[in-house]
């Protein structure tokens, strides 16, 4: 069973950092590309950041782009998002996502239940 | 990249139909095939239930099935049940935006 368990969410000021953290079971981490996406009232859905099996290939939306880092360590398996110069529309909840497996870039076929972030004052 | 259009909310009984829309702004959508919907019950994280606008992964019921007509996507279950019930999400993707959705409808079983 495909499980996927984010961490790290918690309530910050505008500026400040936060780091999340998914954990995955029931398929090889190695040979899986991940998403981060998070959902905020305001916004609906929104795809944040990629990374390839290997961790050489990194995709991130213009919203995030050189604010967040995305990164994993296969052999823990663990993915991550550094999250620096938080701003108020950054809260929401984030999950992290396993990409398909033939389209992995485009489609995603499970997410987590995801972390609450939040960026307030 | 357009915006993916859904109504917010759809309701029906169970072993009935429903069908929700997904409208895309702009031509682009009625031709990519780079049309997905995802399921998401509460409590639970999303799921994939159909992609390349009418594809199932393996797993999904065939209940669930996918159509475009035009520049509106549609996803229709069949014989519907109460487990059934939670948000439905469109997606798209380009190669410039990634992927990005709808605003999301929810299903209610009555």
């Amino acid at each position: 069973q495909v499980q996927l368990v984010e961490s790290g969410g918690g309530v910050v000021q505008p500026g400040q950092s936060l780091r999340l953290s998914c954990s995955v079971s029931g398929f090889t981490f190695s040979s899986a590309d991940l998403h981060w996406v998070r959902q905020s009232p305001g916004k609906g859905l929104e795809w944040l950041s990629f990374i390839s099996d290997d961790g050489k290939i990194q995709y991130y939306a213009d919203s995030v782009k050189g604010r967040f880092t995305i990164s994993r360590d296969n052999s823990k398996r663990i993915l991550a998002l550094q999250m620096d110069g938080l701003k108020s529309d950054d809260s929401g909840v984030y999950f992290c996502a396993r990409g398909h497996s033939e389209l992995p870039l485009s489609y995603f076929d499970y997410g987590g239940r995801g972390s609450l972030v939040t960026v307030s004052s | 990249q357009f915006a993916l259009t859904q109504p917010a909310s759809v309701a029906g009984s169970p072993g009935q139909s429903i069908t929700i829309s997904c409208t895309g702004t702009n031509s682009d959508f009625g031709s990519t095939h780079f049309v997905a919907w995802y399921q998401r019950r509460p409590g639970e994280g999303p799921r994939l239930i159909i992609y390349d606008v009418r594809s199932r992964p393996l797993g999904v019921s065939d209940r669930f099935s996918g159509s475009r007509s035009g520049n509106t996507a549609s996803l229709t279950i069949s014989g519907l049940q109460s487990d059934d019930e939670g948000q439905y999400y469109c997606s798209s993707y380009t190669a410039t935006h990634g992927p990005f959705f709808g605003g999301g409808t929810r299903l209610t079983v009555l």
